[in-house]
């Protein structure tokens, strides 16, 4: 069975611009959940998507968002990009949602620097 | 490669011996804990889960040890090999919570 897919892989992008990553979950996984991890802040969580609803939000500005398609397939936004959201931004799929007791498998991430 | 988190503690072991990463968690609420490996320019990737209803499990040379009493989880990897070098972060997860990451442990494997 196929991982988790992110695209692209990097992304080089300016103060300003917006920028939109792709999430393709393990098949049949129908929750997804996003992440940006950075040096200085570790792993934090920014939302997730479970049957195109989104479940959780974590504590990030309204210039982040995302969406889930019927395939279970996912993309997260950032608008207004500053410098600090520079981050590797990773994706993880379950069968169910969190709090189930169900294991998230994390894709190999995209690195977005932002100069 | 690329870095995953700058000053993190870092154990350092030789190769062959075994290591023990150790991680405390927050929230007495939680009721399943994970372990990932993260090695650089890569995802992470689950290594062993624990429920709150276990002590101990075992994996192929891995064992998580939980101590609920002190809110303490622990990675024990036996025999530990060059290819074990990476950051281990643990997790934890309650109810409708997300998961919550560890700032994570490095881990140093000398041949």
């Amino acid at each position: 069975k196929a991982g988790v897919t992110q695209t692209p892989r990097y992304l080089i992008k300016t103060r300003g611009q917006q920028v939109t990553l792709s999430c393709s979950p393990i098949s049949g996984h129908r929750s997804v959940s996003w992440y940006q991890q950075t040096p200085g802040q570790g792993l934090q969580f920014l939302f997730e998507y479970f049957s195109e609803t989104q479940r959780n939000k974590g504590n990030f500005p309204g210039r982040f968002s995302g969406r889930q398609f019927s395939n279970s397939r996912s993309e997260m936004n950032v608008s207004t990009l500053e410098l600090g959201d520079s981050a590797l931004y990773l994706c993880a799929s379950a069968a169910f949602p969190s709090g189930t007791g169900d294991t998230q498998y994390f894709g190999p991430g995209t690195r977005l620097t932002v100069l | 490669g690329e870095s995953v988190g700058l000053h993190l503690p870092t154990l350092s072991v030789q190769e062959g011996d075994n290591s023990i990463i150790n991680c405390a968690y927050s929230n007495s609420a939680s009721d399943y804990f994970i372990w990932y490996k993260q090695e650089s320019g890569k995802g992470p990737q689950f290594i062993i889960d624990i429920r709150s209803n276990m002590d101990k499990r075992q994996g192929q040379r891995v064992t998580v040890l939980l101590n609920k009493t002190v809110k303490h989880l622990s990675l024990q990897i036996a025999a530990t090999q060059p290819g074990d070098s990476a950051v281990y972060f643990c997790a934890e997860n309650s109810g409708y919570s997300t998961l919550t990451f560890g700032k994570g442990t490095m881990l140093l494997v000398s041949p």
